[in-house]
């Protein structure tokens, strides 16, 4: 999972609760992204930021925000606005993608389970 | 916009024989293919990708794939698997004209028995 953190690897929500989850890189890549993975439906991406202070909406954006103060963190809040938050999310980090050609290189994953 | 398929749910393989995960793709440009391995509970882990030049590539762990452009497929091979390798592998594509759009496949479970 080389040079990249994601904590804790279980988090519990309450019904209406706000989480945050914590991903840092020291691999000094530009580009980090959120994904979400389902059984089955393989991975869906989240969020993602190009530079610090910078970030997009990817598929499923809807019920989480993001924010990218450091570049070495990228930090992801599920809010109480996602109704079915139940996944394993897995945060990846690449060199600038100028040309795609760039792996992303991931985390070793949170599993979010609601109470 | 792209997509990619793993036709296979499951894969099983008897060790010591030769084992294919199935990747195929649709992208409007030229793709970028990537292949990756995730054990239970852990992240993914980056095996090989094709971006140019030789349509065979050569990757971690004693694996391959072979780009094939007419197929628009992305197959990934081993000449001998190992119960080590049961595990989950996602087959990935970018196309080369768009910025930070990686699609992923449903996933293969590999299953590799002794």
């Amino acid at each position: 999972d080389g040079g990249i953190t994601q904590s804790p690897k279980y988090l519990f929500r309450k019904e209406g609760q706000n989480v945050t989850l914590s991903c840092e890189q020291n691999l000094n890549h530009d580009a980090m992204y959120w994904y979400r993975q389902d059984p089955g439906q393989g991975l869906r991406l989240i969020y993602y930021s190009q530079i610090v202070n910078d970030f997009q909406k990817g598929d499923i954006a809807e019920g989480y925000s993001v924010s990218r103060e450091k570049k070495e963190s990228f930090p992801l809040t599920v809010t109480s606005a996602q109704k079915n938050p139940t996944a394993f999310y897995l945060c990846a980090s690449s060199t600038f993608p100028t040309v795609n050609q760039e792996t992303q290189y991931f985390g070793p994953g949170t599993r979010l389970l609601v109470l | 916009a792209q997509s990619v398929a793993q036709p296979e749910d499951q894969v099983n393989v008897a060790e010591g024989n030769p084992l294919t995960v199935k990747c195929t793709y649709s992208v409007s440009g030229n793709p970028y293919l990537f292949w990756y391995v995730q054990y239970p509970n852990r992240g993914l882990q980056f095996l090989l990708k094709y971006i140019t030049g030789d349509n065979l590539v050569k990757g971690s762990y004693g694996f391959e794939a072979e780009f094939n452009k007419s197929q628009t497929s992305f197959h990934l091979k081993k000449p001998s698997a190992l119960v080590s390798d049961s595990a989950l592998y996602f087959c990935a594509v970018r196309d080369m004209r768009r910025d930070n759009d990686m699609r992923f496949g449903a996933g293969t479970r590999l299953t590799v028995k002794p």
